[in-house]
Order: structure tokens, then sequence, then C-alpha cells
């Protein structure tokens, strides 16, 4: 596709429930973000990719948040035992060369509700 | 202190008034960029810059380097031009990954026919 695809759209989790959110960045792109938007709020870095490696994930909130890229393409979010305040929007974002310095494309996003 | 500040968080305008919408920021910045965000969470890159001024349609976006300042304007202002929109921050110094956006929280446009 033309723009960065994030799946599924809406995931609605039991709480205490393990999720995968997917992101497919634009090809070529090095550069990949994830982003955690609560109602209301503006976007909260979680986690960098360059290519492959993992050069920040300072923002993800606790350890039962992990991210992987392994083949520095598609993008996996995976949240273990889910809990009410993991609910949000999760975004992400590509760029064609390394930061955020040149242009940043978002998905969709996903919007997560844990119940 | 948030750092990166937008004003105001809620803006309602008439179809054809000139908007503007500002943008403050506390960090040294390599860029700054403007997005657009409508309702279902996508989010589109209406601007990146780090000098100046950029113009594209009826949108215009300013930044001042040594106020640490960007404005957003919207001239003719239409209906389809109802959105948030985000102010973010690509800082100079980010431990040399250069990995991060800041974003600031976000002005919810709604414009009136």
């Amino acid at each position: 596709g033309a723009g960065v695809s994030q799946s599924p759209r809406y995931k609605v989790a039991k709480r205490g429930q393990d999720v995968a959110l997917r992101c497919d960045p634009i090809s070529g792109h090095v550069s990949l973000f994830w982003y955690q938007q609560a109602l209301g709020q503006g976007p909260e870095f979680l986690t960098y990719f360059q290519n492959e490696a993992q050069l920040d994930k300072s923002g993800l909130p606790s350890d039962r948040f992990f991210a992987e890229r392994p083949e520095g393409s598609v993008s996996t979010l995976k949240i273990q035992r889910t809990q009410q305040e993991d609910s949000a929007v999760y975004l992400c974002a590509s760029s064609l060369a390394r930061g955020t310095n040149t242009e940043a494309f978002f998905g969709q996003g996903t919007r997560l509700t844990v119940v | 202190k948030n750092e990166v500040e937008q004003s105001p968080q809620n803006l309602t305008a008439q179809e054809g008034e000139f908007i503007t919408i500002n943008c403050s920021y506390s960090v040294g910045i390599s860029a700054l960029h403007w997005l657009q965000q409508h309702p279902g969470g996508g989010i589109v890159s209406l601007f990146m810059l780090s000098s100046g001024k950029k113009k594209h349609g009826r949108l215009i976006a300013t930044i001042n380097i040594q106020e640490k300042h960007s404005s957003l304007h919207i001239t003719a202002s239409h209906p389809r031009d109802s959105a948030v929109y985000i102010c973010a921050a690509s800082p100079a110094d980010y431990g040399g990954s250069q990995g991060n956006l800041i974003f600031g929280k976000g002005t919810k446009l709604s414009v009136k026919p």
C-alpha cells in the first residue's frame, strides 16, 4: 500500500489479556515510531526503530509493553496482561530517513479498549 | 510545564474567517511539525519547518527560532478544515538517535458554515 497501515483498527480486550498491534510502514522507510494517545491528549512517544534496531524504548510505560521490528519493516507492539489504563489509540509512524528531521507519515491508529 | 504548548485548546470559527493557532516550545529543536488529525485518529503531516515560512494552499506555517514560537494560519476557513491541529517538535539533541517527536496537546478547530 501507499501509506502506513495499522491493524487491527479497533481492539477490545479483557483485562489481563495479551494483545498484539501491527504496523506496516511505507516500504523503504528506515525510521518507525510508536506513540500512545490517550483521549483528548496529544500522542506520547513509546519507542523508535531505525531499521531493525530499537534505538529508544524510553517511552514504554512498563515491562508489559514490548515492541519488535525483526526484519526492519513490519513492527509489532505487544502489550501483556492488559490493564484499563492501557486503553488508548496506538499510532505508528514511519519516515524515510533517520529520526524526525524528515516528514513522518502516520497510520490510522489502533484504538485499544480494555474492559 | 509541557515542552510543547499550544493555544488555544479549542477554537470555533465561522466559515471564511482567518484562523491562527500558536505553538511555543522550550526545547532546542531541529524541526517543527504541524499535523492534522481527523476524527478516527488518522494523522496527516501538514508542514515540517526549521526556519521562516511555508505555504500550502490556504495553510501557512511560520516559525521564529529565537522566540521558540510557531504559528499555523488558515485563510478563508471552511468546515472541512475542522480537525485537531497538533504541533510537534523534533528535539535537536536526543541522545543521538533523533528518534522522538514531542507533541503538543492539540487545538480542536470547528468551522461552522
